[in-house]
């Protein structure tokens, strides 16, 4: 099940089972949005991105949507491992002259029992 | 290939202490970041460079002082730190055109004394 703790939200699930980790977003002129799941002890890893003009998105196991009228961002991760176990960030970004800036979501800690 | 290297991986130093964080890309990248990340809380964005030069200044304390020696490499200077600093510091690069996808290093683990 999924539990909002002090500081980061949790989601515990079976291995095999499907994850969704739901994100909201502040700025409704965001064109750009990204998953990265950070493992412990490392930094974060760019798992799949998606721009506005589109509602979905899909790699390998992981499938990104995008809700624009509610500002909203899932990942969907299908028949999870243990090793899907890390935090998830969501991010919208803004390009800039010659960079871009992040802002990210809270973060979820996705859980995996084998 | 999406790699951005960091060294050193763990760093323990004191208050009086001066360090340096290293940070190197061979992707091409012309902008390059450093971020600091307390534990269960998302990346908060500190410094930004865009072709070697800097844009982007988070109001970031003095004892922390960033250098773009070249386009491929990105430094972070420590001195006088407090305990308060000690995180998880990670560095990332993106392409200019298209760019708006940030990739990070592995981090460099700081403890101040």
């Amino acid at each position: 099940g999924e539990s909002v703790g002090l500081h980061l939200p949790t989601l515990s699930v079976q291995e095999g089972d499907n994850s969704i980790i739901n994100c909201a977003y502040s700025n409704s002129a965001s064109d750009y949005f990204i998953w990265y799941k950070q493992e412990s002890g490392k930094g974060p890893q760019f798992i799949i991105d998606i721009r506005s003009n589109m509602d979905k998105r899909q790699g390998q196991r992981v499938t990104v949507l995008l809700n624009k009228t509610v500002k909203h961002l899932s990942l969907q991760i299908a028949a999870t491992q243990p090793g899907d176990s890390a935090v998830y960030f969501c991010a919208e970004t803004t390009s800039n002259s010659g960079y871009s800036t992040l802002t990210f979501g809270k973060g979820t800690m996705l859980l995996v029992s084998p | 290939d999406t790699e951005v290297t960091q060294t050193p991986k763990h760093l323990v130093m004191g208050m009086t202490n001066k360090k340096s964080l290293k940070c190197e890309q061979h992707m091409g990248h012309r902008a390059m970041y450093w971020y600091k990340q307390k534990a269960k809380k998302p990346p908060e964005l500190m410094f930004v460079y865009s072709y070697e030069k800097l844009s982007i200044n988070e109001s970031v304390p003095s004892r922390f002082s960033p250098e773009c020696p070249n386009s491929s490499l990105l430094n972070l200077h420590l001195h006088a730190l407090q305990p308060e600093d000690s995180a998880l510091y990670l560095c990332a690069s993106s392409q200019k055109y298209g760019g708006e996808t940030q990739y990070f290093g592995p981090g460099t683990r700081l403890l101040v004394l």
